[in-house]
């Protein structure tokens, strides 16, 4: 069964920085897209980045253009999102999502998620 | 970007009953839509792709339908553990967007 692991999250001060790594296995990685998606607390579900499965091509939302970037290594099946110039508004739940295909724009696995607070 | 609106916010029926829950997007996503299922605490789920295909392993009494801009997702025959807030996505433009959600509660 596919599996997803986010860690990194955590209390950072607004303007920091922090990297949120997703651990994949049990599944070709190098042959998927991947996908972060947020949740802010009580809210609704906010796609945030997207890596297509070769690396070289990549989407974000226009509330972190600029400021988050996502990234890949095939050869450890791990995704990242790093986080710079983080906001208050970027207090969420942010979960790793394998895309059905190389750049599908779905999501067919997630995983539990990683908890980022941005707060002084 | 696309802008897909999710009704009713809240849907209250009895074990048994028919649910539908709709999705209108802003412009024609063609079927490129998903329901995503997410219970208190839990990730989302992916229950139906491309409008109308169950993704493995879902039951057979959830359905999708819909084409352009407007989706429905039909469970025929509401479970206890149906509980859950639904929410559509598109994929035919980035950015990827959501809808803002149904929540379905069992009587």
């Amino acid at each position: 069964q596919v599996q997803l692991v986010e860690s990194g999250g955590g209390v950072v001060q607004p303007g920091g920085s922090l990297r949120l790594s997703c651990a994949a296995s049990e599944f070709t990685f190098r042959g998927y897209g991947m996908h972060w998606v947020r949740q802010a607390p009580g809210k609704g579900l906010e796609w945030v980045a997207f890596i297509r499965d070769d690396g070289k091509t990549s989407y974000y939302a226009h509330s972190v253009l600029g400021r988050f970037t996502i990234s890949r290594d095939n050869s450890k099946n791990m995704s990242y999102l790093q986080m710079n110039s983080l906001r208050p508004e970027d207090t969420a739940v942010y979960y790793c999502a394998k895309d059905p295909s190389g750049w599908s724009g779905a999501f067919d696995f997630w995983g539990q998620g990683s908890m980022v607070t941005v707060s002084s | 970007e696309i802008a897909l609106t999710q009704s009713p916010a809240t849907l209250s029926a009895f074990p048994g009953e028919r649910a539908t829950l709709s999705c209108r997007a802003s412009q024609s996503v063609n079927t490129f839509l998903a329901w995503y299922q997410q219970k208190p605490g839990q990730a989302p789920r992916l229950l139906i792709y491309d409008a109308s295909d169950r993704a493995a392993g879902i039951p057979a009494r959830f359905s999708g339908s819909g084409s352009g801009t407007d989706f429905t997702l039909t469970i025929s025959s509401l479970e206890p553990d149906d509980s859950a807030v639904y929410y559509c996505q598109q994929r035919k433009n980035w950015p990827l967007t959501f809808g803002g959600g149904t929540r379905v509660e069992i009587k």
